[in-house]
């Protein structure tokens, strides 16, 4: 079946230093993969996306590219900052169906 | 635009009492809700998939006597954890889709049974 493997955590990082989280996925056919951020006492907010391969999905400063020939989607950034504190997580869907998780990367920057 | 609002956001109740959790999506129809189950400093683990007017499609090793879902309009879905026990105890998530390539999620649901 499908599934999503994440880099374990935590990551920590000072201010300005820069940022890979690795990602790769196992699917049949072409998948949708996600980077989605939950900060502190809150829900999941979609960070980035990309629908088809070489697709480079950005936001706040992260990118992320779809890489099928290595399956694929690290999400970096090249200066964090200490407000990007938080979990982040790889994911995927497929025809829309459910979203598939991987596990989770704890993010802790300090100034 | 595409708001799912979760409630009640931390509900604690006593073991062996039913709860009910409700998301609705406020600007936008939902066909298709997903339930997930959140632990701990872990994952987001999906229970279950649910198409308004019919049943809910339950992933393997989730008990659907437990965990009663239900769609039964555009922009109501509900998860009831009946009878609940302390290992019920968990951050309970919906999540909705939008178009082809976008999903909208509630705020989430602490439950914690004593």
């Amino acid at each position: 079946g499908n599934s999503v493997t994440q880099m374990e955590g935590p990551v920590t990082l000072s201010e300005e230093a820069f940022l890979t989280i690795n990602c790769t996925y196992t699917a049949t056919g072409y998948p949708s993969l996600f980077w989605y951020v939950q900060y502190p006492g809150e829900g999941l907010q979609l960070l980035l996306k990309a629908t088809k391969a070489d697709d480079k999905g950005s936001n706040k400063g992260f990118e992320a590219t779809y890489r099928k020939e290595t399956t694929s989607f690290h999400l970096e950034k090249g200066s964090v900052q200490v407000s990007d504190s938080a979990v982040y997580f790889c994911a995927l869907s497929q025809a829309g169906t459910a979203l598939i998780f991987g596990k989770g990367t704890t993010l802790s920057v300090s100034s | 635009g595409a708001v799912v609002s979760q409630h009640p956001s931390r509900v604690i109740c006593k073991s062996g009492t039913s709860v009910k959790i409700e998301c609705r999506s406020l600007d936008f129809q939902a066909t298709t809700m997903f339930w997930y189950r959140q632990f701990p400093k872990q994952s987001l683990m999906l229970m279950a998939t649910s198409n308004e007017g019919s049943k809910a499609t339950y992933e393997q090793g989730v008990e659907k006597d437990k965990f009663l879902i239900n769609h039964a309009s555009l922009t109501l879905s509900t998860l009831t954890v009946t009878s609940a026990h302390p290992e019920d105890s968990s951050f309970y998530i919906c999540s909705a889709r939008i178009g082809d390539y976008g999903y909208t999620f509630g705020s989430g649901t602490r439950l914690t049974v004593v």
